[in-house]
């Protein structure tokens, strides 16, 4: 099973600032990586696939790189929607595992 | 609209059982793999099970696989989980999700139910 390492556990960052989060992976899983957002009592919802690309209706202010065992997801001006917790999966291979989450609240 | 409705989640007993569903609609169901992820509470996300668009290949968590058994009805456009031998670490919202494109490869979701809740305690 891969593991999936997400930090930090929760990111304190004032609106408009940059904020950067990361995922690692226990073994090299290429691009097979994708970010959700979740708003508390909300569904996650898709950001960004094959580490990089951003899903339909995302705003630019969210990118993703990375690949391997490395990725980032930044959110370059955070807007007060943008505060809710943030999971890596990866879908390389069976079982699809996640990451614990990194929690970006207000400062 | 693009729609997942989960239903079925209730409080059980440990060693009972529950099916939950998911009726799907604004899509074409047959044509797209299908997952279910649960999140127990304050917790993350858990991948359980996944289903090929045919329904042959199937694909469980560790955690659950022989208590579990994810199928679907492409002609009743609904996914189902049947949940045997509850334990109370099964206790979480179960979510069916969508996988992104057609087909039974690049598993990741891209389109998710509100949820469903299952309770497993005495």
């Amino acid at each position: 099973e891969i593991v999936m390492t997400q930090s930090p556990a929760t990111l304190s960052v004032s609106p408009g600032e940059r904020a950067t989060l990361s995922c690692r992976a226990s073994q090299t899983i290429s691009n097979n990586l994708v970010w959700y957002q979740q708003k508390r009592g909300q569904a996650p919802r898709l950001l960004i696939y094959g580490a990089s690309t951003r899903a339909t209706d995302i705003p630019a202010r969210f990118s993703g790189s990375g690949s391997g065992t490395e990725f980032t997801l930044t959110i370059s001006s955070l807007q007060s929607e943008d505060f809710a917790l943030y999971y890596c999966q990866q879908f390389n291979s069976w079982p699809l595992t996640f990451g614990q989450g990194t929690k970006v609240e207000i400062k | 609209e693009v729609q997942l409705v989960e239903s079925g989640g209730d409080l059980a007993q440990p060693g009972g059982s529950l099916r939950l569903s998911c009726e799907v609609s604004g899509f074409t169901f047959s044509i797209y793999a299908m997952t279910w992820v649960r999140q127990a509470p304050g917790k993350g996300l858990e991948w359980v099970s996944g289903i090929s668009v045919g329904g042959g290949i199937k694909y469980y968590a560790d955690s659950v696989k022989g208590r579990f058994t994810v199928s679907r009805d492409n002609s009743k456009n609904t996914l189902y989980l049947q949940m045997n031998s509850l334990r109370a670490e099964d206790t979480a919202v179960y979510y069916c999700a969508r996988k992104h494109g057609a087909g039974d490869y690049n598993f990741y979701m891209d389109v998710w139910g509100k949820g469903t809740t299952v309770t497993v305690s005495s």
